[in-house]
Protein backbone atom coordinates (compact mmCIF):
# COMPACT_ATOMS: atom_id res chain seq x y z
CA UNK A 1 0.00 0.00 0.00
CA UNK A 2 0.70 3.73 0.10
CA UNK A 3 3.13 4.57 3.17
CA UNK A 4 2.04 8.08 4.46
CA UNK A 5 3.89 10.25 7.02
CA UNK A 6 3.57 13.64 9.06
CA UNK A 7 5.33 15.66 10.91
CA UNK A 8 5.83 16.31 13.28
CA UNK A 9 4.06 13.64 15.38
CA UNK A 10 3.66 16.17 18.35
CA UNK A 11 3.25 20.13 18.58
CA UNK A 12 2.60 22.57 21.27
CA UNK A 13 1.32 26.12 20.53
CA UNK A 14 0.99 29.47 22.15
CA UNK A 15 -2.59 30.48 21.43
CA UNK A 16 -2.28 32.84 18.33
CA UNK A 17 0.54 31.18 17.19
CA UNK A 18 0.96 29.83 13.21
CA UNK A 19 1.96 26.52 12.62
CA UNK A 20 2.03 23.88 9.80
CA UNK A 21 1.42 20.12 9.29
CA UNK A 22 3.07 18.42 6.74
CA UNK A 23 2.21 15.07 4.94
CA UNK A 24 4.27 12.79 2.48
CA UNK A 25 3.31 10.11 0.82
CA UNK A 26 5.20 7.25 -1.39
CA UNK A 27 3.05 6.79 -4.35
CA UNK A 28 0.32 8.79 -6.80
CA UNK A 29 -2.39 9.02 -5.10
CA UNK A 30 -6.33 10.07 -6.37
CA UNK A 31 -7.07 12.26 -3.72
CA UNK A 32 -5.96 13.76 0.21
CA UNK A 33 -7.74 14.72 2.53
CA UNK A 34 -7.02 16.24 5.93
CA UNK A 35 -8.89 15.53 9.19
CA UNK A 36 -9.52 16.76 12.60
CA UNK A 37 -10.10 14.22 15.24
CA UNK A 38 -11.53 16.09 17.99
CA UNK A 39 -11.33 14.74 22.10
CA UNK A 40 -14.35 13.18 21.57
CA UNK A 41 -13.01 11.20 18.76
CA UNK A 42 -14.94 12.38 15.63
CA UNK A 43 -13.26 12.80 12.24
CA UNK A 44 -13.75 16.21 10.69
CA UNK A 45 -13.18 16.59 6.99
CA UNK A 46 -10.95 19.49 6.65
CA UNK A 47 -10.16 19.59 3.02
CA UNK A 48 -10.22 17.26 0.34
CA UNK A 49 -7.45 18.61 -1.73
CA UNK A 50 -5.80 16.28 -4.04
CA UNK A 51 -3.90 19.30 -5.50
CA UNK A 52 -3.68 22.72 -5.87
CA UNK A 53 -4.66 25.05 -2.67
CA UNK A 54 -7.61 25.91 -0.33
CA UNK A 55 -8.30 27.97 2.12
CA UNK A 56 -11.37 27.93 4.42
CA UNK A 57 -11.14 30.73 7.72
CA UNK A 58 -7.76 30.27 9.35
CA UNK A 59 -6.77 27.03 7.57
CA UNK A 60 -5.50 26.39 4.28
CA UNK A 61 -3.99 23.43 2.41
CA UNK A 62 -1.48 22.77 -0.32
CA UNK A 63 -0.80 19.69 -2.00
CA UNK A 64 2.07 19.28 -4.63
CA UNK A 65 1.07 16.29 -6.01
CA UNK A 66 3.96 15.70 -8.00
CA UNK A 67 6.24 15.98 -5.24
CA UNK A 68 3.85 14.08 -3.29
CA UNK A 69 3.23 15.99 -0.09
CA UNK A 70 0.56 18.28 1.38
CA UNK A 71 0.99 20.75 3.70
CA UNK A 72 -1.83 22.12 6.53
CA UNK A 73 -1.28 25.95 7.93
CA UNK A 74 -3.11 26.96 10.85
CA UNK A 75 -2.86 30.36 11.51
CA UNK A 76 -4.02 32.53 14.51
CA UNK A 77 -4.35 29.40 16.70
CA UNK A 78 -6.95 28.67 19.10
CA UNK A 79 -7.22 26.40 21.73
CA UNK A 80 -10.30 24.49 20.30
CA UNK A 81 -8.06 23.61 17.44
CA UNK A 82 -6.39 21.01 19.90
CA UNK A 83 -6.54 17.38 18.47
CA UNK A 84 -4.88 15.39 16.34
CA UNK A 85 -4.35 15.91 12.65
CA UNK A 86 -4.77 12.98 9.77
CA UNK A 87 -3.61 13.14 6.61
CA UNK A 88 -5.19 10.66 3.94
CA UNK A 89 -4.93 9.69 0.83
CA UNK A 90 -6.94 7.15 -1.88
CA UNK A 91 -5.60 4.80 -3.97
CA UNK A 92 -7.35 2.49 -6.20
CA UNK A 93 -10.82 1.84 -5.39
CA UNK A 94 -11.86 2.20 -2.15
CA UNK A 95 -8.38 1.87 -0.57
CA UNK A 96 -7.56 5.06 2.06
CA UNK A 97 -4.15 5.18 3.51
CA UNK A 98 -4.07 7.05 6.95
CA UNK A 99 -0.89 8.45 8.23
CA UNK A 100 0.02 8.48 12.23
CA UNK A 101 -1.36 12.14 12.70
CA UNK A 102 0.08 15.23 14.38
CA UNK A 103 -0.99 15.89 17.87
CA UNK A 104 -1.42 19.69 17.98
CA UNK A 105 -1.87 20.98 21.59
CA UNK A 106 -2.72 24.79 21.68
CA UNK A 107 -2.31 26.42 25.68
CA UNK A 108 -3.99 29.89 26.01
CA UNK B 1 -25.09 16.35 11.57
CA UNK B 2 -22.44 14.01 9.96
CA UNK B 3 -24.22 11.77 7.25
CA UNK B 4 -22.96 8.88 9.22
CA UNK B 5 -24.45 7.90 12.67
CA UNK B 6 -23.01 5.03 14.79
CA UNK B 7 -24.53 3.40 17.91
CA UNK B 8 -24.41 3.14 20.22
CA UNK B 9 -21.81 5.86 21.38
CA UNK B 10 -20.11 3.94 24.17
CA UNK B 11 -20.30 0.74 25.41
CA UNK B 12 -18.97 -1.53 28.50
CA UNK B 13 -19.30 -4.72 28.03
CA UNK B 14 -18.09 -8.04 29.66
CA UNK B 15 -15.89 -10.83 27.85
CA UNK B 16 -18.25 -13.05 28.04
CA UNK B 17 -20.97 -10.92 26.39
CA UNK B 18 -22.63 -10.26 22.65
CA UNK B 19 -23.10 -7.21 21.41
CA UNK B 20 -23.27 -5.12 18.22
CA UNK B 21 -22.24 -1.92 17.04
CA UNK B 22 -24.58 0.12 13.66
CA UNK B 23 -23.53 2.72 11.76
CA UNK B 24 -26.03 3.94 8.87
CA UNK B 25 -25.05 6.11 6.21
CA UNK B 26 -27.05 8.86 4.77
CA UNK B 27 -25.31 9.85 1.69
CA UNK B 28 -26.02 7.43 -0.61
CA UNK B 29 -22.95 6.02 -0.61
CA UNK B 30 -21.48 2.68 -1.60
CA UNK B 31 -18.82 1.57 0.23
CA UNK B 32 -18.92 1.27 4.15
CA UNK B 33 -15.73 0.58 6.61
CA UNK B 34 -14.88 0.13 9.73
CA UNK B 35 -11.76 1.43 11.65
CA UNK B 36 -10.27 0.47 14.93
CA UNK B 37 -8.22 2.82 16.69
CA UNK B 38 -6.59 2.00 20.13
CA UNK B 39 -5.33 4.91 22.46
CA UNK B 40 -2.98 7.31 21.00
CA UNK B 41 -2.53 5.08 17.65
CA UNK B 42 -3.52 5.33 14.08
CA UNK B 43 -6.53 3.92 12.65
CA UNK B 44 -6.56 0.55 11.87
CA UNK B 45 -8.73 -1.05 8.82
CA UNK B 46 -10.57 -3.65 9.83
CA UNK B 47 -13.05 -3.95 6.93
CA UNK B 48 -14.43 -3.00 3.75
CA UNK B 49 -17.70 -3.59 2.17
CA UNK B 50 -18.89 -2.00 -1.93
CA UNK B 51 -22.32 -2.71 -2.90
CA UNK B 52 -22.33 -4.89 0.22
CA UNK B 53 -19.93 -7.17 -0.39
CA UNK B 54 -17.13 -7.59 1.66
CA UNK B 55 -13.83 -6.45 -0.40
CA UNK B 56 -11.51 -6.32 2.86
CA UNK B 57 -10.83 -8.42 5.84
CA UNK B 58 -8.05 -6.76 7.16
CA UNK B 59 -6.87 -9.67 9.39
CA UNK B 60 -9.39 -8.99 12.26
CA UNK B 61 -10.28 -11.92 14.56
CA UNK B 62 -13.16 -13.99 14.07
CA UNK B 63 -14.37 -12.51 16.84
CA UNK B 64 -15.33 -9.29 15.16
CA UNK B 65 -18.08 -10.25 12.80
CA UNK B 66 -19.31 -7.47 10.04
CA UNK B 67 -22.86 -7.69 8.41
CA UNK B 68 -23.81 -5.47 5.61
CA UNK B 69 -27.12 -6.39 4.60
CA UNK B 70 -27.80 -3.51 2.21
CA UNK B 71 -25.55 -0.25 1.10
CA UNK B 72 -26.50 2.19 4.05
CA UNK B 73 -26.10 0.03 7.11
CA UNK B 74 -23.10 -1.07 8.47
CA UNK B 75 -23.17 -3.66 11.61
CA UNK B 76 -19.94 -4.94 13.96
CA UNK B 77 -20.95 -8.06 15.92
CA UNK B 78 -18.89 -8.59 18.88
CA UNK B 79 -18.50 -11.80 21.11
CA UNK B 80 -16.19 -13.29 23.49
CA UNK B 81 -13.65 -9.83 23.29
CA UNK B 82 -10.64 -9.60 25.06
CA UNK B 83 -9.71 -6.60 26.81
CA UNK B 84 -7.10 -5.63 24.70
CA UNK B 85 -10.45 -4.75 22.12
CA UNK B 86 -11.40 -1.90 23.99
CA UNK B 87 -10.70 1.24 21.48
CA UNK B 88 -12.58 3.58 19.26
CA UNK B 89 -14.44 1.56 16.83
CA UNK B 90 -15.62 4.50 13.57
CA UNK B 91 -17.75 3.68 11.04
CA UNK B 92 -16.85 5.71 7.25
CA UNK B 93 -18.54 5.20 4.11
CA UNK B 94 -17.27 6.53 0.72
CA UNK B 95 -18.87 6.80 -2.84
CA UNK B 96 -16.87 4.17 -3.88
CA UNK B 97 -15.49 5.87 -7.00
CA UNK B 98 -11.37 6.50 -7.45
CA UNK B 99 -10.71 10.20 -6.37
CA UNK B 100 -13.25 9.82 -3.96
CA UNK B 101 -13.55 11.30 -0.13
CA UNK B 102 -14.48 9.26 3.18
CA UNK B 103 -16.37 10.58 5.84
CA UNK B 104 -16.92 9.22 9.36
CA UNK B 105 -19.67 8.98 11.72
CA UNK B 106 -18.83 10.07 15.35
CA UNK B 107 -17.41 7.05 16.29
CA UNK B 108 -18.44 4.01 19.71
CA UNK B 109 -16.01 3.96 22.80
CA UNK B 110 -15.88 0.23 23.31
CA UNK B 111 -14.79 -0.88 26.91
CA UNK B 112 -14.27 -4.85 27.44
CA UNK B 113 -14.34 -5.34 31.30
Amino acid sequence: GIQVEQSPPDLILQEGANSTLRCNFSDSVNNLQWFHQNPWGQLINLFYIPSGTKQNGRLSATTVATERYSLLYISSSQTTDSGVYFCAVGGTGNQFYFGTGTSLTVIP
Amino acid sequence: ETGVTQTPRHLVMGMTNKKSLKCEQHLGHNAMYWYKQSAKKPLELMFVYSLEERVENNSVPSRFSPECPNSSHLFLHLHTLQPEDSALYLCASSPGTAGNTIYFGEGSWLTVV
